[in-house]
């Protein structure tokens, strides 16, 4: 399976705690996505490593990709109960056929205020 | 202003039935998505079309049928509905075929009783 699998499966921290997610894949990717995910709604985008990069920040968020070890974390610093979610990772495979994203089982992160 | 609007949102139907899910993006996007996510919040893609044109046909049982009439617009016919049917399905939108940002809809969710 290509299927990117995600730890942990749920985390639960206090307001102002910073969340570290991870994922791990199997394949060679060209990029690697994070989505979120809150309860009843659709994914919405947040970040985009390309293969070639190491770190990305986007405001709170801070990505890393280790292509040696087909991982990558995204950090949510100072974390606020807004931030209560399901978040994704998403690979697109080196022999990516139609553009087809792999996303694994997601980490249910809950912020307590 | 909705980029990509699905129809309807919420769809209870017996067994046996057929039904069908619309979905528009008004993003410029020309390529679109069925994704099905289970109870277990597993997304996986069952269609991809690019310009009017079948791309992605995973395993997906012949009740499913996709059709775009145009590549703004992509529906979801799905015949003699099963229980197994029941889950979230997600439209969702891009440009090309390169594994770039994928923008969703908010999500049907279909329960077959």
């Amino acid at each position: 399976s290509q299927q990117g699998e995600e730890d942990p499966q749920a985390l639960s921290i206090q307001e102002g705690e910073n969340a570290t997610m991870n994922c791990s894949y199997k394949t060679s990717i060209n990029n690697l996505q994070w989505y979120r995910q809150n309860s009843g709604r659709g994914l919405v985008h947040l970040i985009l490593i390309r293969s070639n990069e190491r770190e990305k920040h986007s405001g709170r968020l801070r990505v890393t990709l280790d292509t040696s070890k087909k991982s990558s974390s995204l950090l949510i610093t100072a974390s606020r109960a807004a931030d209560t979610a399901s978040y994704f990772c998403a690979t697109d495979p080196t022999l990516n056929q139609g553009g087809k994203l792999i996303f694994g089982q997601g980490t249910e992160l809950s912020v307590k205020p | 202003d909705t980029a990509v609007s699905q129809t309807p949102k919420y769809l209870v139907t017996q067994m046996g039935n057929d039904k069908s899910i619309k979905c528009e993006q008004n993003l410029g996007h020309d390529t679109m998505y069925w994704y099905k996510q289970d109870s277990k919040k597993f997304l996986k893609i069952m269609f991809s079309y690019n310009n009017k044109e079948l791309i992605i046909n995973e395993t997906v049982p012949n009740r499913f049928s996709p059709k775009s009439p145009d590549k703004a617009h992509l529906n979801l016919h799905i015949n003699s509905l099963e229980l197994g049917d029941s889950a979230v399905y997600f439209c969702a939108s891009t440009f090309g075929n390169s594994g770039n940002t994928i923008y969703f809809g908010e999500g049907s969710w279909l329960t077959v009783v």
